[in-house]
């Protein structure tokens, strides 16, 4: 079993649509980063949280740190959302990374 | 302008050689990493330096080695004894100071070996 496991693998969905990606960890964590991968392979942090929630825009996180879970949710979801999305649990000195959740946004 | 830049973005060799990822960062960022991504896995660790002239194994250090001479240069070399070297790799680099290592990554290297 990963030690960071995220659901789903897969998400396609209509334009407009409220997304949510979730994340579980087994590890002992510091933080708990969502990260987004576009096609080209780039990667862009978008959140690092530690407890609680945080929201940039029309993407919100939250952790709740005695179940171990994470959430990504995107509000109005707009095709250029389209991508992967990463969940990684900071440990001491390293990340470890979940397999990632491809979205795809239809319009 | 403030980034991690990494050449080339494609790279094709034949197999037995060894190749050197270049990874550059301007943004005196003392931690750097390198990850390998294969399709349908998670990111996974190979090097990591938290500061010059020093750096540790990851997960999957074998048959990669690393340098790091100066603060704004981690190179990755891909031996030949990398079995199935053919993958995208990732730099990363954490500024110093902070209270959780939000990373910065660079654009990626695909190499492919024939």
């Amino acid at each position: 079993k990963n030690e960071v496991e995220q659901s789903p693998q897969n998400l396609t969905a209509q334009e407009g649509e409220f997304i949510t990606i979730n994340c579980s960890y087994s590890v002992g964590i510091s933080a708990l980063h969502w990260l987004q991968q576009h096609p080209g392979g780039g990667i862009v942090s978008l959140f690092m949280l530690s407890s609680g929630k945080k929201k940039h825009g029309r993407l919100i996180a939250t952790i709740n740190i005695q179940e171990k879970h994470s959430s990504l949710h995107i509000t109005a979801s707009h095709p250029r959302d389209s991508a992967v999305y990463i969940c990684a649990a900071q440990g001491a000195q390293k990340l470890v990374f979940g397999q990632g959740t491809r979205l795809t946004i239809n319009p | 302008d403030g980034g991690i830049t990494q050449s080339p973005k494609y790279l094709f060799r034949k197999e037995g050689q060894n190749v050197t990822l270049s990874c550059e960062q301007n943004l005196n960022h003392d931690a750097m990493y390198w990850y390998r991504q294969d399709p349908g896995q998670g990111l996974r660790l190979i090097y990591y330096s938290q500061i010059v002239n020093d750096f540790q194994k990851g997960d999957i250090a074998e048959g990669y080695s690393v340098s790091r001479e100066k603060k704004e240069s981690f190179p990755l070399t891909v031996t030949s004894a990398q079995k199935n070297p053919t993958a995208f790799y990732l730099c990363a680099s954490v500024p110093s100071g902070t209270p959780y290592n939000e990373q910065f990554f660079g654009p990626g290297t695909r190499l492919t070996v024939l």
